[in-house]
């Protein structure tokens, strides 16, 4: 099962910043966040990746709060490409497990011109 | 330039047929995923592929056969197919231990009828 909780929606406006958050209160003190996002028909794209401290890349910002037991992607100025389903994810590091990432619902947003 | 690229994008086939699916990467990383996403959207790991070696199988039937001839490539090959192996099935890439994330293909969206 996924580790994080994700709202299964939600509106952005053009131009403006959009702000999705995601729980992971059982993450451990190893395992990193990971943000990807699945435009229609595509395959995942990789967009950013945090342990403890803020990140930030041409695509997004994250901001990890201190307990590390939430997160928000922050998308500065949404676009209409931006419309895809974003998907938090905890990295599970093990032997056994390989890194594997396990996927939930992920939220669905969809910026509105 | 293709980082990932699987083949074919489209496959339809019958029940019981016998079919494969090709991905390649051209990224030099070290190891290979295949995943399953069925209706519901939900991305599942199936194989993964480190140097060769099959170091992910979860709870896939054996039907599904991961065929790694080297690093660059991972195909899957499926025996006696079934309705319910109807999905969009992705291939991905990454470097195990460098955590920057997996690249995607474009996914291989398979019917059985």
């Amino acid at each position: 099962d996924a580790k994080t909780t994700q709202p299964p929606s939600m509106d952005c406006a053009e131009g403006r910043a959009a702000n999705l958050p995601c729980n992971h209160s059982t993450i451990s003190g190893n395992e990193y966040v990971y943000w990807y996002r699945q435009i229609h028909s595509q395959g995942p794209q990789y967009i950013i990746h945090g342990l403890k401290n803020n990140e930030t890349n041409e695509m997004a910002s994250l901001i990890i709060t201190e307990d590390r037991k939430s997160s928000t992607l922050i998308l500065p100025h949404a676009t209409l490409r931006d419309t895809a389903v974003y998907y938090c994810i905890v990295r599970v590091a093990s032997v056994d497990s390989n890194y594997q990432l396990i996927w939930g619902a992920g939220t669905k947003l969809i910026i509105k011109p | 330039d293709t980082a990932v690229s699987q083949t074919p994008k489209y496959l339809v086939t019958q029940m019981g047929n016998d079919k494969s699916i090709k991905c390649e990467q051209n990224l030099g990383h070290d190891t290979m995923y295949w995943y399953k996403q069925d209706s519901k959207k939900f991305l599942k790991i199936m194989f993964s592929y480190n140097n060769k070696e099959l170091i992910i199988n979860e709870t896939v039937p054996n039907r599904f056969s991961p065929k790694s001839p080297d690093k660059a490539h991972l195909n899957l090959h499926i025996n006696s197919l079934e309705l319910g192996d109807s999905a969009v099935y992705f291939c991905a890439s990454s470097n195990r231990d460098r955590g920057y994330g997996y690249t995607f293909g474009s996914g291989t969206r398979l019917t059985v009828v």
